[in-house]
């Protein structure tokens, strides 16, 4: 079964910092491109992040350039976001998804993970 | 950067036919994907590249996209239906996925 699971979700003051993980299963991870997708209930969806299959293609939503940064273990099957400097704006709960492709050619999105909660506050 | 406008809810009785529109400058010119968010459940592809149908989605889906509109179709809506939709472009310019703010579907 592919499976796509999120952690390191948690409450955290502004201005500090999370790295979120995703651990991917059920499929060759090598083999394709990955998201961070965010959601919060009043701005629905919000692409964050992308990297292609060899990390040589890297993208930001312009709101987190400079802040976050996404990396990929293939070894360990494993995506990552780093985010930094973070704003209560950023609070949102943050899906992992897979591509259905290697590169970021605009492919849709087949499969989400069911996402981990950052909460941003004082 | 791209802007996708969807209306905020559309509301069909059981049984009718459901049109979901999705706005942006000539998105006829890009493909458009289209996701099916359930309460309490991760986003679920319905529709890709304007029309195309993933399998194990009812034939019920459809979609279609023409200048400055694309627009998901759902035809014999059922309870089951109730959900929010996205819809999804690749904006090649910016180098960014966009998504519409989406549509809560709500079936009387």
């Amino acid at each position: 079964e592919v499976q796509l699971v999120e952690s390191g979700g948690g409450l955290v003051q502004p201005g500090r910092s999370l790295r979120l993980s995703c651990a991917a299963s059920g499929f060759t991870f090598d083999d394709y491109a990955m998201h961070w997708v965010r959601q919060t209930p009043g701005k629905g969806l919000e692409w964050v992040s992308s990297i292609s299959w060899n990390s040589d293609h890297i993208g930001y939503v312009d709101s987190v350039k400079g802040r976050f940064t996404i990396s990929r273990d293939n070894a360990k099957n494993s995506l990552y976001l780093q985010m930094n400097s973070l704003r209560p704006e950023d609070m949102a709960i943050y899906h992992c998804v897979k591509d259905i492709g290697a590169a970021m050619t605009g492919g849709y999105m087949d499969v989400w993970g069911e996402g981990t909660t950052v909460t941003v506050s004082s | 950067s791209y802007v996708l406008t969807q209306p905020p809810s559309v509301s069909v009785a059981p049984g009718k036919t459901a049109s979901i529109t999705c706005g942006g400058n000539n998105i006829g010119s890009v493909s458009v994907h289209w996701y099916q968010q359930k309460p309490g459940q991760a986003p679920v592809l319905v529709i890709s590249y304007d029309s195309d149908r993933p399998s194990g989605i009812p034939e019920r889906f459809s979609g279609s996209n023409s200048g400055s509109t694309a627009t998901l179709t759902i035809s014999r809506v059922e309870a089951g239906d109730e959900a929010d939709y996205f819809c999804q472009v690749w904006d090649s310019r910016s180098d960014q996925w966009v998504f519409g703010g989406g549509t809560k579907l709500t079936v009387l």
